[in-house]
């Protein structure tokens, strides 16, 4: 099955103590990229990726990591997380061109104290 | 610099009766419009994109948008709601000229769609 997979869905961490979420796609995609969703703000893009080895930043990339060493993959990483990054981020894969669809994973609900 | 705004934050209908979900754009290119709904606890999904010549755009579950650049707008519609079509929907316009690569993609804010029995 054709699908996008974030890991963890929960995660309830501590400020500073370093996490990785990790997004897979199974359909070849040249593009990803990662959002975070808050109330009444929409989503608002971190990073995104062309295709390996190429990233570029989003809308609100500080404090974010990304990398790209595997078309298949591409994980977030916040080194030192703050209550501020508590949020709803959802991971998203196309074949790249501008017509071409999104396809989300399920998000990850993050909560820093 | 590119901007979407999605001029209700919240739609109120009764079932069987009409859906207008109101998205204005700004964009420097031509740009690809989409639309995308989220049901609760779910990640997104394509309603339907605009990418061509054709204004009226038709897409799944019943729905239309119909892109009208004199106004800069690109307007959901579904002629008749279901109590299923209660989620929130995204307008999205794409940062580059149609036709290119895809790179950043602008959200607007959100309309939650609430269909009443």
């Amino acid at each position: 099955e054709a699908q996008v997979t974030q890991n963890p869905r929960y995660l309830i961490t501590v400020t500073g103590k370093k996490l990785t979420v990790t997004c897979s796609q199974n359909m070849n995609h040249e593009y990803m990229s990662w959002y975070r969703q808050d109330p009444g703000l929409g989503l608002r893009q971190i990073y995104y990726s062309m295709n390996v080895e190429v990233t570029d930043k989003g809308d609100v990339p500080e404090g974010y990591k990304v990398s790209r060493k595997e078309k298949r993959n591409f994980p977030l990483i916040l080194e030192s997380p703050s209550p501020n990054q508590t949020s709803l981020y959802f991971c998203a894969s196309s074949f790249g061109q501008d017509y071409s669809p999104l396809h989300f994973g399920n998000g990850t609900r993050l909560t820093v104290t | 610099a590119q901007s979407v705004t999605q001029l209700d934050s919240h739609v109120s209908v009764s079932e069987g009766t009409p859906v207008l979900l109101r998205c204005n754009y700004s964009s420097s290119y031509s740009p690809s419009l989409f639309w995308y709904v989220q049901h609760p606890n779910k990640g997104l999904q394509l309603l339907l994109k605009y990418t061509s010549a054709a204004t009226l755009v038709k897409g799944i579950n019943g729905f239309e948008a119909e892109f009208k650049k004199s106004e800069t707008s690109f307007h959901l519609t579904k002629p008749s709601a279901h109590m299923s079509d209660a989620a929130e929907y995204f307008c999205v316009v794409s940062d580059f000229d149609r036709g290119s690569t895809l790179g950043r993609l602008y959200f607007g804010r959100g309309t939650q769609l609430t269909v009443w029995p």
